[in-house]
């Protein structure tokens, strides 16, 4: 199975600042099979992202998102309070499906 | 609106089963794919596996092969994720998730299951 790493494992950054959230795949990954999601603190997972660039429906612009291949960026350009959450990549290339470990960004 | 709204919590004991269930509305039910996907405490999303809706074709993670069963009611607009021979591993918050072209784009509010002796 195809597993996706993420780093940094923690991110404290304050309001206005930029974040970037890597997702290193262990092989390649087509472009339109990648995709991110925000998951706050007991709450469901909620898609940002997919195709690596489409934002999902209601996604505010400052997510953005790029990659190809086994390297893919989620950009957030700048930050809100609201943003604090996990944030995960998935893959659905290959099955099974898989999920990085998130990465946690924090607002100071 | 898209809705998926599950069962709720359950504690079982080790090496029994437990069935959830997933209520779709606001859209046509056969329309799309519903995954589920599960979540240990501290740990990564791990999807389970999915059920075609327009037909009833299951796909399984091989992980969890042999042990979990998806099944569906049409006529309720209902997914149900069934897992046996359950273990203290098994313990975990428990999603549905609307396939929405291979991501997945609206997700239950999860069940967590609970596995104590």
């Amino acid at each position: 199975e195809i597993v996706l790493t993420q780093s940094p494992g923690t991110l404290s950054l304050s309001p206005g600042e930029r974040a970037t959230l890597s997702c290193r795949a262990s092989q390649s990954v087509a472009s339109i099979y990648l995709a991110w999601y925000q998951q706050k603190s007991g709450q469901a997972p909620r898609l940002l992202i997919y195709g690596t660039s489409t934002r999902a429906t209601g996604i505010p612009d400052r997510f953005s998102g790029s990659g190809s291949g086994t390297d893919f960026t989620l950009t957030i350009s700048r930050l809100e309070p609201e943003d604090s959450a996990v944030y995960y990549c998935q893959q659905y290339d290959m099955p099974p499906r898989t999920f990085g470990q998130g990465t946690k960004v924090e607002i100071k | 609106q898209v809705q998926l709204v599950q069962s709720g919590a359950e504690v079982k004991k080790p090496g029994a089963s437990v069935k959830l269930s997933c209520k779709s509305s606001g859209y046509t039910f056969t329309s799309h794919t519903i995954h589920w996907v599960r979540q240990a405490p501290g740990q990564r999303l791990e999807w389970m596996g999915w059920i075609n809706t327009s037909n009833g074709d299951t796909r399984y993670s091989p992980n969890l092969q042999g042990r979990v069963t998806l099944s569906m009611d049409t006529s309720a607009s209902t997914t149900y994720m069934a897992l046996n021979s359950l273990t203290s591993e098994d313990t975990a918050v428990y999603y549905c998730a609307r396939d929405g072209g291979s991501h997945n784009d609206y997700w239950g509010q999860g069940s967590l299951v609970t596995v104590s002796s």
